[in-house]
């Protein structure tokens, strides 16, 4: 199992606000993104995916974004609460390629 | 159904000595992923079977690193002669091919840290 890392970007949180995690990716030609969710001592889970013919996705408590013109995609987890708290990545794939991990935020979600 | 399986969950070695990690994926999932995170950094893709077959090595750092997948089901990476940068965490994760149009969701294990000393 993997401890997270000590110096990723860190987005804190009042339970039960909600919370927007952003990713900018780098390539105009991907046409699949994933958002994961890792917890300490765990792999990477799959949150929600959202594909480039598309702008908006939800899912249970998370709507994911895509904006295409500035190569942004965002994460909103509405309502979070303590057991949110992990490293979300997002990752991009072109097709016939492999994904692309972002370097990942840190939610921390505050009682 | 159990998930991406991966052994050790922590090795810890010296610089040049040889390790071998293993990974066991979903059953039925033909296309398997080597992945590595050095501490603090971003996922890197290493490398992708199709059932026994590399579809894809080009993440793989250098020839000290050799990946197989005999008989399309778990697959071992073994790095020798192990460097102090090989440290981190090494995932697999393992998807169904699910064709064009379909999700790509791949399910990943816990991983395994390593350690060169």
């Amino acid at each position: 199992g993997e401890s997270v890392g000590l110096h990723l970007p860190t987005l804190s949180v009042q339970e039960g606000d909600n919370s927007i995690i952003n990713c900018a990716y780098s390539n105009s030609a991907s046409d699949y993104f994933i958002w994961y969710k890792q917890e300490s001592g765990k792999g990477p889970q799959f949150i929600i995916d959202i594909r480039s013919n598309m702008d908006k996705r939800q899912g249970q408590r998370v709507t994911v974004l895509l904006n295409k013109t500035v190569k942004h995609l965002s994460l909103q987890i509405a309502a979070t609460q303590p057991g949110d708290s992990a490293v979300y990545f997002c990752a991009e794939r072109t097709y016939g390629q492999n994904f692309v991990f972002g370097p990942g935020t840190r939610l921390s979600v505050l009682p | 159904e159990a998930g991406v399986t991966q052994f050790p969950s922590h090795s810890v070695i010296e610089k040049g000595q040889t390790v071998t990690l293993r990974c066991d994926p979903i059953s039925g999932h033909d296309n398997l992923y080597w992945y590595r995170r050095v501490m603090g950094k971003e996922i890197k893709f290493l490398l992708h079977f199709v059932k026994e077959s590399k579809q894809d090595e080009s993440g793989m750092p250098n020839n000290r690193f050799l990946a197989e997948r005999t008989g399309g089901t778990y697959s071992t990476l073994k790095v020798q002669p192990a460097e102090l940068e090989d440290s981190g965490v090494y995932f697999c994760a393992s998807s169904q091919d699910l064709g064009a149009g379909r999700g790509y969701e791949q399910y990943f294990g816990p991983g395994t840290r390593l350690t060169v000393t």
